[in-house]
């Protein structure tokens, strides 16, 4: 089974609005971390944002907010006020929480194109 | 502001070739990984190295060698390149095992192509 699923490969949305990109993923651990990265077209990885399992509130980073649900196993990414920069492919990652896990578990991502 | 340094950034290779991916980073990390990203993908773990002297197997760790040659370093070696190695090979590392909360970094990458 995957242990990261991202069911969008493509959004679009208007510069200045909102957009929200699906995550969910799947562990039988109690501690895990979720992470956010963003690949512009000239390729490096960006972190965005982290949530922990045991983070009681969602995690912000300026305009990025993380929805976490965790019953229903999602973390879904939400930009507010998109900008034209925003245009890149998102992947939502997992950590495991098992001793000596040294691995993000990376989705397929979401290509996000921002319309002027 | 260097961050995490990968060369090449392109290669072709033959099949049956061999080489060697550059690491650095000079951000005085503990932790140093390598990924593949393929279109449909993700990425996915090869190898990574928890702290200098040490290496570990990724999901998916067969036809390559690693190197961790100090702190500061950790290279990728094909030893007889398959098509199947087609790829872009990302580079990162982060300040503490991912076993905290530690982000990772990334270098730009090195898209290899073997023929």
């Amino acid at each position: 089974a995957q242990k990261i699923t991202q069911t969008q490969p493509g959004m679009f949305v208007q510069e200045k609005e909102a957009v929200t990109l699906d995550c969910t993923y799947d562990t039988s651990d109690q501690s895990y971390g979720l992470f956010w990265y963003k690949q512009p077209s000239s390729g490096e990885m960006i972190f965005l944002i982290y949530q922990g399992s045991y983070d009681e509130q969602n995690a912000t980073e300026g305009r990025y907010s993380l929805n976490f649900q965790k019953a229903r196993k999602s973390a879904n990414l939400v930009i507010s006020a998109s900008q034209l920069g925003d245009s890149a492919m998102y992947f939502c990652a997992m950590r495991e929480g098992r001793t000596g896990a040294n691995n993000l578990f990376f989705g397929t991502g979401t290509r996000l194109t921002v319309i002027p | 502001n260097a961050g995490v340094t990968q060369t090449p950034k392109f290669q072709v290779l033959k099949t049956g070739q061999s080489m060697t991916l550059q690491c650095a980073q000079d951000m005085n990390h503990n932790s140093m990984y390598w990924y593949r990203q393929d279109p449909g993908m993700g990425l996915r773990l090869i190898y990574y190295s928890a702290s200098e002297g040490t290496t570990d197997k990724g999901e998916v760790p067969n036809g390559y060698n690693v190197s961790r040659l100090n702190k500061r370093e950790f290279s990728l070696r094909l030893e007889s390149a398959a098509p199947s190695q087609t790829s872009v090979y990302f580079c990162a590392s982060s300040l503490r095992a991912l076993a905290n909360t530690g982000e990772l970094f990334f270098g730009e990458g090195s898209r290899l192509t073997v023929l």
